[in-house]
């Protein structure tokens, strides 16, 4: 079952606008991370959180971790053509395997 | 290297045949994963791999696939008899170890079965 589940499937907003996905988890986690993937290729990794950090920036990226909700979010500001992407939350399980399990992503598109 | 490094990027082959996908990992990361991602899909789990060793090969879908690591780098993905429903990208990424660290992808190896 997916363990990281984005929302919304699919945003579409103008150029400036600010972009916010959401993510859920269902079970206790080390760290939650966001990758970036464009045209169907390789993912980018963008930011990790750790279970006890709240919030982190990087640059026009934002992101927040509520682990009494299983949710983080990820916020672009002042959104550009060039953020076009699908953006994805992963997380490694606790216990038993290690792998990384990513949810099914959110679809950005950013309009000039 | 500089980064993963997959090859075939493109790869087009009949039903039935057998391919080998192979994934060149950053130099001195120990874990390694392969993935897979049919088209407008999330990313599916197959295996990763510590070292040369498989802790969890779960994700494989059938008997049909395997996977091996040499030397604790290269990694080959093995499909055989392909079926179309094999045709996806398949992503192979590393970490310095495994799940504790941000994992590095390569640009994936584009599968059609026709």
């Amino acid at each position: 079952s997916q363990q990281g589940e984005e929302d919304p499937q699919a945003l579409s907003i103008q150029e400036g606008e600010n972009a916010t996905m959401n993510c859920s988890y269902k079970t206790s986690i080390n760290n939650l991370q966001w990758y970036r993937q464009n045209s169907g290729r390789g993912l980018v990794h963008l930011i990790l959180i750790r279970s006890n950090e709240r919030e982190k920036h990087s640059g026009r990226l934002r992101v927040t971790l509520d682990t009494s909700k299983k949710s983080s979010s990820l916020l672009i500001t002042a959104s550009r053509a060039a953020d076009t992407a699908s953006y994805f939350c992963a997380t490694p399980p606790q216990g038993g395997s290690e792998k990384l399990v990513f949810g099914k992503g959110t679809k950005l598109t950013v309009n000039p | 290297g500089a980064g993963v490094s997959q090859s075939p990027s493109n790869k087009v082959t009949e039903k039935g045949k057998d391919v080998e996908l192979r994934c060149d990992p950053i130099s001195g990361h120990t874990a390694l994963y392969w993935y897979r991602q049919s088209l407008g899909q999330g990313l599916e789990f197959l295996i990763y791999f510590q070292g040369n060793s498989a802790p969890d090969k779960s994700g494989l879908p059938s008997d049909r696939f395997s996977a091996e690591r040499t030397g604790g780098s290269v990694s080959t993905l093995t499909i055989q008899r392909t079926q179309q429903e094999d045709s996806a990208v398949y992503l192979c990424a590393s970490s310095l170890d495994v799940g504790r660290n941000t994992i590095y992808f390569g640009e994936g190896s584009w599968l059609t079965v026709v």
